[in-house]
């Protein structure tokens, strides 16, 4: 499976403040998607990063908010604005594998706390 | 609408026992079906999947039990041991679609020595 590196691995930061969050795989991978995890909960999928496009948001998430780029087959940045103590969770890259298409790999995630 | 139902919630056994975990699902259009497991800090880590043409997989420990007609499949773990412990996902997602994961709300298992 692909390497998945994010950064930073965590962070605390102030409410009204952004913060951008890298992924780098250190092969190209076809899909990148991000994934928020709140405290003690499961995985609800933010957007689905597209190269070279515009990313695809779910419901309930917005660009203004999440903005998303992915320059290249290989990084992704997920930006978190005008932060609040409701966006404190772990957000996760996740890349397609390379073997199979199918199969999903997860970063180790970037802890975010907003005080 | 939550499309994967998971239980239960948490679970405790005895070393060298066999923990069950429960997933169901709502959308038939679903046909592939991995398991998560995820250690505290860490990020998930793909255990096994199914498609359901098959109704049982075997990875090691871990085996994969599917049932198409009931919509519900689980993760049965051999002989279990104390770094088993960790939250197990079930997830689903239909392969002709957008490669969207649909997660279940996780299982808390603790394996005691």
């Amino acid at each position: 499976s692909a390497v998945i590196s994010q950064k930073p691995s965590r962070d605390i930061c102030q409410r009204g403040t952004s913060l951008t969050i890298q992924c780098q795989v250190d092969s190209q991978v076809t899909m990148m998607f991000w994934y928020r995890q709140q405290p003690g909960q499961s995985l609800t999928l933010i957007a689905t990063a597209n190269q070279g496009s515009e990313a695809t948001y779910e419901s309930g998430f917005v660009i203004d908010k999440f903005p998303i780029s992915r320059p290249n087959l290989t990084f992704s940045t997920l930006t978190v604005s005008n932060m609040s103590p409701e966006d404190s969770s772990i957000y996760l890259c996740s890349v397609t594998g390379t073997r199979s298409y199918n199969e999903q790999f997860f970063g180790p995630g970037t802890r975010l706390t907003v005080l | 609408q939550q499309q994967v139902k998971q239980s239960p919630q948490s679970l405790i056994v005895q070393k060298g026992g066999i923990p069950i975990i429960n997933c169901a699902y709502e959308n038939t259009a679903f046909d592939y079906f991995p398991w998560y497991q995820q250690f505290p800090g860490k990020g998930p880590a793909l255990l096994i999947a199914i498609r359901p043409d098959v109704s049982e997989k075997k990875e090691g420990r871990f085996t994969i039990s599917f049932n198409k007609s009931a919509k519900q499949f689980s993760l049965h773990i051999m002989d279990s041991q104390p770094g088993d412990s960790a939250t197990y996902f079930c997830a689903a997602k239909w392969m002709g679609g957008s490669e969207k994961l649909v997660f279940g709300k996780g299982t808390k298992l603790t394996v005691n020595p």
